[in-house]
């Protein structure tokens, strides 16, 4: 039961362009959403989050939308840059049943290419 | 501020071995999480330790096991590898009560 799903496994976008990456959970009861950035051979980069009580975060190029009645967030990077591609995850926590204590439900990812 | 280190970063095993994995969290994080990465399942949560107690585990089986110490440093140990069992370790360490967890590199395990 996949309960963060990204179902683009691949964007590719031109230099300066706006990047929509999206992303869809089922489980009402995450409250906590993050987006993460990760490079052959490294691990993730955290590069922005937001709070089930706000509808959007910004942090200079990238931006994520949480849409809480569609259970759908979007990050938004503008412009894009080459240096961006990467594969991008989306993230949940949340009280799931049981404890929730450090754990990040993650989507599958998808593969980012910026083209100069 | 040094980042979350792992070591080693890569680990080539046979079938039926055991392994040891250690991460050492960022200064001041207390709460370590480990995560297994596979092609097929992604990014799967494997447990978290905070204060040498494990207080959160995932659906893997008990051939995976961790511990954490007073310094925070933890590591997680699989026995009696198996083929599936090939993966990139993640671990992550956070301060108490912020979600955002940050990630060490990753050990790569091979399982032949």
């Amino acid at each position: 039961d996949q309960q963060v799903k990204q179902n683009s496994p691949s964007l590719s976008v031109q230099e300066g362009r706006i990047s929509i990456l999206n992303c869809d959970y089922t489980n009402s009861m995450f409250d906590y959403f993050l987006w993460y950035k990760k490079y052959p051979a490294e691990g993730p980069t955290f590069l922005i989050s937001i709070s089930s009580i706000k509808d959007k975060n910004e942090d200079g190029r990238f931006t994520v939308f949480l849409n809480k009645s569609a259970k759908h967030l979007s990050l938004h990077i503008v412009p894009s840059q080459p240096g961006d591609s990467a594969v991008y995850f989306c993230a949940a926590s949340g009280y799931t049943g049981g404890t929730s204590y450090g754990k990040l439900t993650f989507g599958q990812g998808t593969i980012l290419t910026v083209h100069p | 501020k040094a980042g979350v280190t792992q070591t080693p970063r890569y680990l080539i095993k046979t079938r039926g071995q055991q392994v040891t994995l250690s991460c050492s969290p960022i200064s001041g994080h207390r709460s370590v999480s480990w995560y297994q990465q596979t092609p097929g399942q992604g990014l799967q949560f494997l447990f978290e330790y905070f204060s040498e107690t494990q207080r959160n585990k995932g659906n893997f089986p008990g051939r995976f096991s961790g511990r954490q110490f007073s310094n925070s440093r933890s590591e997680m140990n699989v026995s009696t590898l198996e083929l599936g069992d090939s993966a990139l370790y993640l671990c992550a360490s956070n301060r108490e009560g912020v979600d955002e967890q940050f990630f060490g590199p990753g050990t790569r395990l091979t399982v032949l």
